[in-house]
């Protein structure tokens, strides 16, 4: 089947400490992107991807930072620089074909809990 | 600044009525529109999506309508079932202007049975 797995699906770190996030996709798309999700504020973007060693900051990318080195991973590391860390963070990606209008997938996400 | 904006945190419906989501949003160069569902812990699902080129998208029980010149979309669900009670995600994009992708902070639905 394909899809995109996130791992793990629950992670707690000490604050201080860099933290890296798994994300895999085997639907052969281009792009990838990551969301973070916090109560109320509905899913905000860190960083996406739209092809290989090549990636743009999104709204919210200050204390996170992300690697595209392969087509299928996009794994995103938390800073010790990112203030609040905590969160529900969802890994997304999507075809380049349609002319741009195709939707994201997503996985099942990772929940950071940093204390 | 929110670019796209779910303004009723939560919905509730009688099962078999119609379930009418609604959002707003302010960037007029958005062309490209989705709905997501969303259970606690785990990713969102994609629904139905529209093209600014349209005002309506059916896929089943789902309709999605498009006002442009009002900013606004709503989704439809008819008859509403107890298994959509979930949290349902607007999402705006601007296909030529790099594809990110921008959310509301999402409507709880509860059917009730």
């Amino acid at each position: 089947d394909g899809g995109i797995t996130q791992s793990p699906k629950y992670l707690f770190r000490k604050e201080g400490q860099n933290v890296t996030l798994s994300c895999e996709q085997n639907l052969n798309h281009d792009a990838m992107y990551w969301y973070r999700q916090d109560p109320g504020q509905g899913l905000r973007l860190i960083y996406y991807s739209q092809i290989v060693n090549d990636f743009q900051k999104g709204d919210i990318a200050e204390g996170y930072s992300v690697s595209r080195e392969k087509k299928e991973s996009f794994p995103l590391t938390v800073t010790s620089a990112q203030k609040n860390p905590t969160a529900f963070y969802l890994c997304a990606s999507r075809t380049s074909f349609a002319g741009g209008r195709s939707p994201l997938h997503f996985g099942n996400g990772t929940r950071l809990t940093v204390t | 600044d929110q670019q796209v904006k779910q303004n009723s945190p939560s919905l509730s419906v009688q099962e078999g009525r119609i379930s009418i989501l609604n959002c707003d949003y302010t960037n007029s160069m958005f062309d490209y529109f989705l709905w997501y569902k969303k259970y606690p812990a785990e990713g969102p699902t994609f629904l139905i999506s529209i093209s600014s080129i349209k005002d309506k998208n059916e896929d089943g029980r789902f309709t999605v309508f498009l006002n442009k010149s009002a900013k606004h979309l709503s989704l439809h669900i008819v008859p509403s079932q107890p298994g959509d009670s979930a949290v349902y995600f607007c999402a705006a994009s601007e296909v030529r202007g790099g594809n990110q992708f921008y959310f509301g902070t999402g409507t709880s639905l509860t059917v009730i049975p």
